[in-house]
């Protein structure tokens, strides 16, 4: 069983479109994010939501809106795609917010922008 | 700001060797450091964590240090093998135990 996962795994589309990106954990976590890795691997946090509250909102254009209609689901939805957004973006999760405890990341979204 | 560096370059090292990876932290104080590894495709695996008060954690081939007066990690795989290939990620914690990421260090062990 998948711990975390995010559909789809490839999503290609064109500027001005707009797509969502879906994550599901089966772990219990309370706390769950997404991240952006760029083309150089840098890892950087885009969302936090704890429990379905949204608890880290790093400066992230709000074309991009991320929804947790439960603690279980964290879904990232992109409005007017941009050349810029192109990037593997990864949804994680741990069991709480206060915690050093190791993240449990999906395999990614690879988004290409054209 | 606070900045992570790791080798940037691949890391080439022959079988049965033991393999050294360093992740070096400017302008913060972590209290604790968590080292993960990124196959191509796929998301990062968490493998260990220490914590500022700790000076070495082991799990089977695999050595962690934490030195916080050099603000210097050591990764270390000992008896390497070729399933060892991968990226290595550094990810000190920072403030409201959020991670900062480094962007890894390639690891090639040759047969």
């Amino acid at each position: 069983d998948t711990a975390v996962s995010q559909t789809p795994k490839y999503l290609v589309t064109q500027m001005g479109n707009d797509k969502s990106i879906k994550c599901e954990q089966n772990l219990g976590h309370d706390t769950m994010y997404w991240y952006k890795q760029d083309s150089k691997k840098f890892l950087k946090i885009m969302f936090s939501y704890n429990n379905k509250e949204l608890i880290i909102n790093e400066t992230v254009p709000n074309r991009f809106s991320p929804k947790s209609p439960d603690k279980a689901h964290l879904n990232l939805h992109i409005n007017s795609l941009e050349l810029g957004d192109s990037a593997v973006y990864f949804c994680a999760s741990k069991p709480n917010l206060g915690a050093d405890s190791p993240l449990h990341f999906g395999n990614g979204t690879r988004l290409t922008v054209t | 700001s606070q900045k992570i560096e790791q080798n940037s370059e691949a890391l080439n090292i022959q079988e049965g060797k033991t393999a050294t990876l360093t992740c070096n932290y400017t302008n913060y104080s972590p209290a604790y450091l968590q080292w993960y590894r990124q196959d191509p495709g796929r998301g990062p695996v968490f493998l260990l964590l220490i914590r500022e008060n700790e000076k070495e954690k082991r799990k089977e081939r695999l050595k962690v240090t934490f030195d916080t007066t050099l603000k210097q990690s050591l990764f270390h795989i000992t008896a390497s093998q070729p399933a060892d290939s991968a990226t290595y990620l550094c990810a000190p914690g920072h403030s409201n135990y959020q991670l900062i990421w480094g962007a890894g260090t390639k690891l090639i062990i040759k047969p």
